[in-house]
């Protein structure tokens, strides 16, 4: 199985910062990785796919790069709607896509 | 638009059985890879089981196998988890998602139901 390993865990920032998250693979999976926020109590929302493209409708401020081990989500200029917790995803090895352990983004 | 909305999630005891329901719509139901992902209070998300549109082509996660069973009707578009000898770190709030692809064969999780809970 496909592990996949994010951090921090855990994030501090304001309103305007630019963060960044990095997820790594426990084995190249090209740019197969998707960024997911979650808001509690609610299902998450998918935000990046195949590593770099912003899906429909996602504010430009978030943004994602990288391949085979290793990836980052960044966001550029924090809004307060922002602070919430994000995952990431390989689809790589199907069916089983894997998720990484989540990142909590707090002010 | 595309619509997933899940049922089923209740209080039940250790051993004891429940079943799930996922109906869609807005969106041929028959053309996609469903799947369900569950999370537990305060945890990640933990993919449990996929089921392919129009073929038998079914997975379970090691966590789940011999207990839960997935399945569809296409023709009501709906989507099913029958989950028997249920243990108490099967807690969670299950997710349907639909399975999507782009153009150059990436794949994702474009579309979630609001989740059902289920407490054991």
């Amino acid at each position: 199985d496909i592990q996949m390993t994010q951090s921090p865990s855990s994030l501090s920032a304001s309103v305007g910062d630019r963060v960044t998250i990095t997820c790594r693979a426990s084995q190249s999976i090209s740019s197969y990785l998707n960024w997911y926020q979650q808001k509690p109590g609610k299902a998450p929302k998918l935000l990046i796919y195949a590593a770099s493209r912003l899906q429909s409708g996602v504010p430009s401020r978030f943004s994602g790069s990288g391949s085979g081990t290793d990836f980052t989500l960044t966001i550029s200029s924090l809004q307060p709607e922002d602070f919430t917790t994000y995952y990431c995803q390989q689809s790589y090895s199907s069916p089983m896509y894997t998720f990484g352990q989540g990142t909590k983004l707090e002010i | 638009e595309v619509q997933l909305v899940e049922s089923g999630g209740g209080l039940v005891k250790p051993g004891g059985s429940l079943r799930l329901s996922c109906v869609a719509s807005g969106f041929t139901f028959s053309g996609y890879t469903m799947n369900w992902v569950r999370q537990a209070p305060g945890q990640a998300l933990e993919w449990v089981s996929s089921i392919r549109g129009r073929t038998t082509d079914i997975y379970y996660a090691d966590s789940v196998k011999g207990r839960f069973t997935i399945s569809r009707d296409n023709a009501k578009n709906s989507l099913f988890l029958q989950m028997n000898s249920l243990r108490a770190e099967d807690t969670a709030v299950y997710y349907c998602a639909r399975l999507h692809y782009d153009s150059s064969g990436y794949y994702f999780y474009d579309s979630w139901g609001q989740g059902t809970l289920v407490t054991v």
